[in-house]
């Protein structure tokens, strides 16, 4: 069972370009989750996700950024307009049931590390 | 403030020493876990800690829950090298947000 997947794994943009990072849940797992990793720091929840709908995304900025979940296809997280502050480690994390009251485990993926230049 | 603060930021030990690692929080939870990243690398997971239980073993790892004091501490057994890495707790609050809350992290350093 390969675990969760994201590509690509490094990431170049200019400032003002668009960047697209991509996520592949665990077989079988329905709820995907985003994090955002800075230098030195710990990880942020951004959005979590079920199949076609957005659950949470009170930790993702207002503006560029969004987030979707299509019924076919991985998991995409994107960013317009992209500024060198949005230089960071992006990971995408996969459970088979919602963590709500429950003990679910979120497995992470290797991560994307986007570089705005 | 971040939900989970891991104490110390850094811990430097020989191999074979014990390391031990503090993880404070500030709500009520669900759960706690703890995840290891190596440098440049993913999140690993290594134990879930569920609020009824207050000790939990796997291997060399050794995970308490004292949820009074709203605090955490990772033992890691006779360290080896290979286990220089941060190490990060993270909380499925009670809330009823569906986020785990991640600490900073401790940077282990294990010396050969």
């Amino acid at each position: 069972n390969a675990g969760v997947m994201q590509n690509p794994r490094h990431l170049v943009r200019r400032r003002g370009q668009e960047a697209r990072l991509r996520c592949s849940p665990m077989k079988g797992h329905s709820h995907v989750y985003w994090y955002r990793q800075l230098p030195e720091e710990g990880l942020k929840f951004m959005v979590y996700l079920q199949k076609e709908n957005i659950i949470d995304e009170s930790g993702m900025p207002k503006e560029r950024f969004s987030a979707e979940f299509p019924k076919e296809g991985p998991s995409i997280l994107r960013i317009q307009q992209v500024v060198r502050g949005d230089s960071a480690a992006y990971f995408c994390a996969s459970s088979p049931f919602a963590g709500q009251g429950g003990t679910d485990t979120q497995y992470f993926g290797p991560g994307t590390r986007l570089t705005v230049l | 403030s971040q939900q989970g603060e891991e104490d110390p930021q850094a811990l430097s030990i020989q191999e074979g020493e014990n390391a031990t690692m503090n993880c404070s929080y500030k709500t009520s939870i669900n759960n706690l876990q703890w995840y290891r990243q190596n440098s440049g690398r993913g999140l690993v997971h290594l134990i879930l800690i569920r609020s009824n239980e207050r000790e939990k073993h796997s291997g060399r790892l050794r995970v308490t829950l004292d949820t009074s004091k709203k605090s955490s501490s990772l033992l890691i057994t006779a360290s080896r090298a290979a286990d220089t890495a941060s190490y990060f707790c993270a909380t499925d609050p009670t809330s009823g947000t569906y986020k785990y809350i991640f600490g900073t992290g401790t940077r282990l350093k294990v010396l050969a």
